[in-house]
Order: structure tokens, then sequence, then C-alpha cells
């Protein structure tokens, strides 16, 4: 079965800082998703990646996905408080979505 | 974007008793949405497929006769939680995937607790 490693699980990053937030399949992926969660509200849908190599950015997070398209990066630049939350990957390894699995999340604080 | 929308937010409910959960897609027409459990400080979990006028596809481990899904609209898609339990408490939330599109779009999620 597909598994997703995110890493860091917690990251607390003073405003103002550039992070990292790195999502590992066990698997070649189809699609790999990128949300931002408030721990018991909404996901809201950041970026698919699906091709190998791709990168997309959006405002301050730019997503990659490496060339085996197991391994994803998600990069935020010059961080925010705006920007804390969970932030999840979700992998879809049958490019139908029914099977989408996602990660653990990792958990951002951005102190002002 | 679009708008998938969940009623209610939270709900708490005795234990024994049944809760329904809807999720509505507002501007599109949904053939498949799916629901998601989430436990604190855990993953979400797909729980099942539900499909637009047939039977909803179930996880492995998720029991189909507790968690009724019914999918009778193309804008509507129901979680019946039955004979809930204080195990049941949880966070759900479902999602829909916009036709054509390949990205999904969440509901805000239902908190339930069962006293």
């Amino acid at each position: 079965s597909q598994e997703l490693e995110q890493s860091p699980q917690s990251l607390i990053v003073q405003e103002g800082k550039n992070l990292t937030i790195n999502c590992t399949s066990s698997k070649t992926l189809y699609g790999l998703y990128w949300y931002k969660q408030k721990y018991g509200e909404g996901l809201i849908f950041l970026m698919m990646l699906q091709k190998g190599g791709e990168e997309k950015s959006h405002e301050k997070i730019t997503a990659k996905l490496d060339e085996k398209k197991q391994q994803s990066s998600l990069h935020i630049t010059a961080s925010q408080p705006s920007h804390a939350g969970i932030y999840l990957c979700g992998a879809d390894g049958s490019g139908g979505y029914q099977k989408v699995t996602f990660g653990i999340g990792t958990k951002l604080q951005v102190i002002p | 974007g679009a708008v998938v929308s969940q009623h209610p937010s939270w709900v708490i409910c005795k234990s024994g008793t049944s809760v329904k959960i809807e999720c509505r897609s507002l501007d599109f027409q949904a053939t498949t949405m799916f629901w998601y459990r989430q436990f604190p400080k855990q993953s979400l979990m797909l729980m099942a497929t539900s499909n637009e006028g047939s039977k909803a596809t179930y996880e492995q481990g998720v029991e189909k006769d507790k968690f009724l899904i019914n999918h009778a609209s193309l804008t509507l898609s129901t979680l019946t939680v039955t004979s809930a339990h204080p195990e049941d408490s949880s966070f759900y939330i479902c999602s829909a995937i916009l036709p054509g599109r390949t990205e999904a779009f969440f509901g805000q999620g239902t908190r339930l607790t069962v006293v």
C-alpha cells in the first residue's frame, strides 16, 4: 500500500524565515497534492504536481516533484503568521484520485 | 474556487443515537464524493467513496452498516453514523472532485462528539 512520510512533523520558525517541508513516497506517484489545514477545519488545496521535475508556485509557496516522482518538497519563502497551520501531502498512486493517501502532516508555527 | 459545504460544523450526541452529516457541492455537480475521518494528531483516513446513484465503496476496516452513505443527488452526499459510541468521536470531512479537474475540494469538516 502507498505510504507517505512527511518531515519534519513539527516546525517553528521566525517570521520572515524560509522553510522546507518534505514528503517521500514508498512508490512512484501518479500525482502529489499539497494541502493546508488548520486543525478542526477544512483543507485548502495548494497545488498538485504530476510530472517528474515539475515545479509550481503560488505566492510565496513553491512545490517541486522530483524526477522519479517519489519525493516532493514544499518551500515557503519569507514566512508569515498566516502561513501557520498543518501542511498535508497527499499521494495519488492510481491516477483516479480514489485512493489518495495522506501523510501525517507537518505542523508549522510562525513566530512574529 | 469551487465550494464544498458540510453541515453541521459540530455536533454532540448521546451514545446509541444516530447522527447525519451532509456534504454539498454548492456550485458544481459532483458524481463522486469522498468521506474522511481524522483523529487528533493523525492524518486523514479515507473511509469511503460516495457515488451518485449507486452504493458507496468502503475502505477496508470501515463498517458499512455503521457508517451509512447516501449520494442521492449530484450535489449532496450524507454520512450517517448509526448507534454512535464515544470511540466514533472524531473530525469527519468530505471532499468532491470538480468535473474535468484533478484536485479535490474539501468541506470545512464536522466535529462529532459522542457522550
